[in-house]
């Protein structure tokens, strides 16, 4: 079956310092990728989107490219700022259109501080 | 325009009772996802519904669990005979159509059985 698997936080960082956070999924054909963000009290929000392989997802400085031939998908912000301290969730959506539901990483939590 | 509204924010039951949890879909969205968070792990999808129709509940257990979208009303997952393993984040998403790359998820619902 599908699956996404994600780095375990916290991730703790300064502010301005560059961010990575690993994401490794396996599923069958060409999935589509997703980088989702939940801030303290709020739901998810999607943060970005990939769906085919080399597209490069982008929002508010942070990207994460669609590598299939390491089935990845980090994401990356060359310098975080304090209001990006969330969790970050990576997800995938099933190629087709049979099963609409999306597959979820565990979550990693970023705490920058200033 | 509200977001995806969820309620209660927090549910407290004992083993053996009822828990209801209420979904209010974005304004114009008849797609309705439920998931579930339990402590330390990713988003488990467990049912998609449209207005009155249950498309896919692959991931609901097979007892004490159901859901429903009514033509009117919000969504409501409801769980029967509580147990502790239970107890979790319930997230609920809503899309405008059929496909899976714009979900707005909920704040989620936290329900914790004694």
């Amino acid at each position: 079956g599908n699956s996404v698997t994600q780095m375990e936080g916290p991730v703790t960082l300064s502010e301005e310092a560059f961010l990575t956070i690993n994401c490794t999924y396996t599923a069958t054909g060409y999935p589509s990728l997703f980088w989702y963000v939940q801030y303290p009290g709020e739901g998810l929000q999607l943060l970005l989107k990939a769906t085919k392989a080399d597209d490069k997802g982008s929002n508010k400085g942070f990207e994460a490219t669609y590598r299939k031939e390491t089935t990845s998908f980090h994401l990356e912000k060359g310098s975080v700022q304090v209001s990006d301290s969330a969790v970050y969730f990576c997800a995938l959506a099933p190629a087709g259109t049979g099963r609409r539901a999306l597959t979820f990483g565990s979550g990693t939590r970023l705490q920058v501080q200033p | 325009n509200a977001g995806v509204m969820q309620n209660p924010r927090h549910l407290v039951r004992r083993r053996g009772q009822e828990a209801r949890l209420r979904c209010s879909p974005m304004k114009g969205h008849s797609h309705v996802y439920w998931y579930r968070q339990l402590p330390e792990e990713g988003l488990k999808f467990m049912v998609y519904l449209q207005k009155e129709n249950i498309i896919d509940e692959s991931g609901m257990p097979k007892e004490r669990f159901s859901a429903e979208f009514p033509k009117e009303g919000p969504s409501i997952l409801r769980i029967q005979q509580v147990v502790r393993g239970d107890s979790a984040a319930y997230f609920c998403a809503s899309s405008p159509g059929t496909t899976n790359e714009k979900l707005f998820f909920g704040s989620g619902t936290q329900l914790s059985v004694l």
